[in-house]
């Protein structure tokens, strides 16, 4: 079973807009979720992580995600695209044997 | 600056050409991992090492070895590469793993491009 879903493969938004991705995960306690951006050539850089203090996690650039225990989903979200957003997204969850987990990601694409 | 380094960036090979990938980390981090990333799988953990010497399989490591004989590095090494495995590999490091901190962020070096024909 997988333990990260990245529900969109794909999304497209026009600049300006606001941008919303999103993943469920499967766990029976209380995970850490992160989210990793890979730009273009690019190795993968953090956005953010929940780290159980809070369930709104603001991250670099603009983006915040939502942990919601009840949906088993973690959402990024960010109000307005800009064009360097551009990018494939991957969620991941800490399993219990210390692994990390992806989701199979999801590339954004910002038009003008 | 900190960072993970991977060599060479992008290699072409033949099939059953040995070949190693190098990754090294200057932030002195206990956990190194790499990682095979194929459109529409994600990552795909390979092997992973909690310290110097202690290695483990991950979820695919069926055609690769590692060593972990200094802290810093951890070499990805094909015996005898095959086409599935032509791929992007990553190399990540991260202070300690996931089972002792659980959120430890990894990071990643620039990624391999391997092709094997």
């Amino acid at each position: 079973a997988q333990s990260v879903t990245q529900l969109d493969s794909h999304v497209s938004v026009s600049e300006g807009t606001p941008v919303l991705l999103r993943c469920n995960y499967s766990s029976s306690y209380s995970p850490s979720l992160f989210w990793y951006v890979q730009h273009p050539n690019k190795g993968l850089q953090l956005l953010l992580k929940y780290t159980s203090a809070a369930t709104l996690v603001k991250g670099i650039n603009g983006f915040e995600a939502e942990f919601k225990k009840s949906e088993t989903s973690f959402h990024l979200t960010k109000p307005s695209a800009h064009m360097s957003d551009a990018a494939e997204y991957f969620c991941a969850r800490g399993d219990s044997w210390g692994k990390l987990q992806f989701g199979a990601g999801t590339q954004v694409v910002v038009t003008p | 600056e900190a960072q993970v380094t991977q060599n060479p960036r992008y290699l072409i090979t033949v099939t059953g050409k040995k070949l190693t990938v190098t990754c090294s980390q200057n932030m002195n981090h206990e956990y190194m991992s790499w990682y095979r990333q194929d459109p529409g799988l994600g990552l795909r953990q390979i092997y992973y090492s909690m310290n110097v010497e202690v290695t483990d399989k991950g979820d695919v490591p069926e055609g690769y070895k590692v060593s972990r004989k200094e802290k810093r590095n951890f070499p990805l090494i094909l015996e005898s590469p095959s086409p599935n495995q032509t791929s992007l590999y990553f190399c990540a490091s991260s202070p300690t793993s996931l089972a002792v901190r659980p959120y430890n962020e990894q990071f990643f070096g620039p990624g391999t491009r391997l092709t094997v024909l």
